[in-house]
């Protein structure tokens, strides 16, 4: 079955950097793009980024974009999410979610939290 | 982009009875191929989102089939025939027309 993990979260100043992880299982991941979304406490969804899945586009969130980057590690089946110059409104659980058909979020993982807080 | 508003934001139901959401999104959610890529999915308390529904009204692989969406263009509706105890929680309309890909801002249904 598709299994979706995320690990990298944690407490972090602002300013500072922290990258995210997700591994993938149970699917040919090289064959799918990949989202991140992430979640304020109490708040709703926010679409962050999407990768494609032979790493070819790759689209952001105006909120993120020149700040966050996605990449992926086919040989690891691993998606990535590089978090640079952190703002206490990054901080949110952020799920990865695998896109299936016409690249809508089929399956999540549960997500890990990013605290940006001095 | 494409800003997606949803209506009611609580909708309290009475258990067996139905429920329905409406979303509206800020400009036609067609795409060029065609297609019309509006998705549905459900966050229960303490999880992550599901996929319930996308290009409109298919539904996802195991979604009981007392969820039905429907409509087009700019205005679209998420049915739930009978509501059930595990139906608790938001339900968030989202696009994948355009990039980027924005959501609704969630209705929570709950029980009476």
């Amino acid at each position: 079955q598709v299994q979706l993990v995320e690990s990298g979260g944690g407490v972090v100043q602002p300013g500072r950097s922290l990258r995210l992880s997700c591994a993938a299982s149970g699917f040919t991941f090289s064959n799918y793009a990949m989202h991140w979304v992430r979640q304020a406490p109490g708040k709703g969804l926010e679409w962050v980024t999407i990768i494609w899945h032979d790493g070819s586009n790759k689209y952001y969130a105006d909120s993120v974009k020149g700040r966050f980057t996605i990449s992926r590690d086919d040989s690891k089946n691993t998606l990535y999410i590089q978090m640079n110059s952190l703002r206490a409104e990054d901080t949110a659980v952020y799920y990865c979610a695998r896109a299936g058909v016409v690249l809508i979020p089929d399956y999540w993982g549960q997500g890990t939290l990013v605290t940006v807080s001095s | 982009d494409i800003v997606m508003t949803q209506t009611p934001l609580s909708s309290p139901v009475t258990l067996g009875q139905p429920a329905s959401i409406s979303c509206r999104s800020s400009q036609s959610l067609v795409h060029s191929d065609g297609n019309t890529f509006l998705s549905w999915l459900q966050q229960r308390p303490g999880q992550p989102p599901r996929l319930l529904i996308y290009e409109i009204s298919n539904r996802f692989s195991g979604v009981p089939d007392r969820f039905s969406g429907s409509g087009a263009g700019t205005e679209f509706t998420l049915k739930i025939s009978r509501v059930e105890a595990e139906d608790v929680g938001i339900y968030y309309c989202m696009q994948t027309t355009q990039f980027p890909f924005t959501f609704g801002p969630g209705t929570k249904v709950e029980i009476k």
